[in-house]
């Protein structure tokens, strides 16, 4: 069965970065691409942007374009996610998910979230 | 930027039909998708490309879609249907970069 399983939670001081990890397996890892989606406490899902773990292409929100970088590694079947100056804002639960089919299809199976917490 | 435009709660009473909307610009030329989440959980795809149901979802969920503005419904709501809704699509102008709603909080009781 298809599993995402995330890194570990994260503590950082704004002006930071933090890179998340995600190790897909039960699947095809190249045929689906790879969403990331955040969620700030009580606060709605975010899309942030997705990568087609096939050929590397990427899509990023306008709101994180420039600050955030996803990234994949095939061998690995894992993709990662790092943001960039970090602030107290982006305390947040950061999910992967696995799209519903080829690339473009919206996320579908997601893994457990890493909670990431921007404080000084 | 991109918006999708959800009412922030609704109420039903068990056995009821909740109907939940999200409107936005760009509907008419994409899919709209719905997501169910319940506290502390990760998000369950309950509606893909306007009206179809993944396996597994109860058949009590539907959904429609006309003009700028696509609906979920539940009929027969139960008290387990209880959790936020969440529609989803892509922006046709931007190259479909997806967005999510800001999401609806179903209370059934």
């Amino acid at each position: 069965q298809v599993q995402l399983v995330q890194s570990g939670a994260e503590v950082k001081k704004p002006g930071a970065s933090v890179k998340v990890s995600c190790k897909a397996s039960g699947y095809t890892f190249t045929t689906y691409a790879m969403h990331w989606v955040r969620q700030a406490p009580g606060q709605r899902l975010e899309w942030m942007g997705w990568i087609d773990t096939g050929n590397g292409n990427t899509k990023y929100s306008r709101k994180f374009q420039g600050r955030v970088t996803i990234t994949r590694d095939k061998s690995a079947t894992t993709a990662h996610m790092e943001l960039n100056s970090l602030r107290s804002e982006d305390t947040a639960v950061y999910y992967c998910a696995r799209s519903f089919y080829g690339s473009g299809s919206p996320p579908y199976s997601w893994g457990q979230g890493t909670l990431v917490t921007v404080s000084s | 930027s991109y918006e999708l435009t959800q009412p922030s709660s609704v109420s039903v009473s068990p056995g009821q039909t909740a109907r939940i909307t999200c409107s936005g610009d760009a509907l008419p030329r994409t899919y709209t998708y719905w997501y169910q989440q319940k506290s502390g959980q990760a998000p369950v795809l309950v509606i893909y490309e306007d009206n179809k149901r993944p396996s597994g979802i109860p058949e009590r969920f539907s959904g429609s879609s006309s003009g700028t503005m696509a609906t979920l419904t539940i009929s027969g709501a139960q008290v387990e249907d209880e959790a936020h809704y969440y529609c989803y699509s892509t922006d046709s102008s931007d190259n479909h970069r997806g967005v999510f709603g800001g999401g609806t909080r179903l209370t059934v009781l």
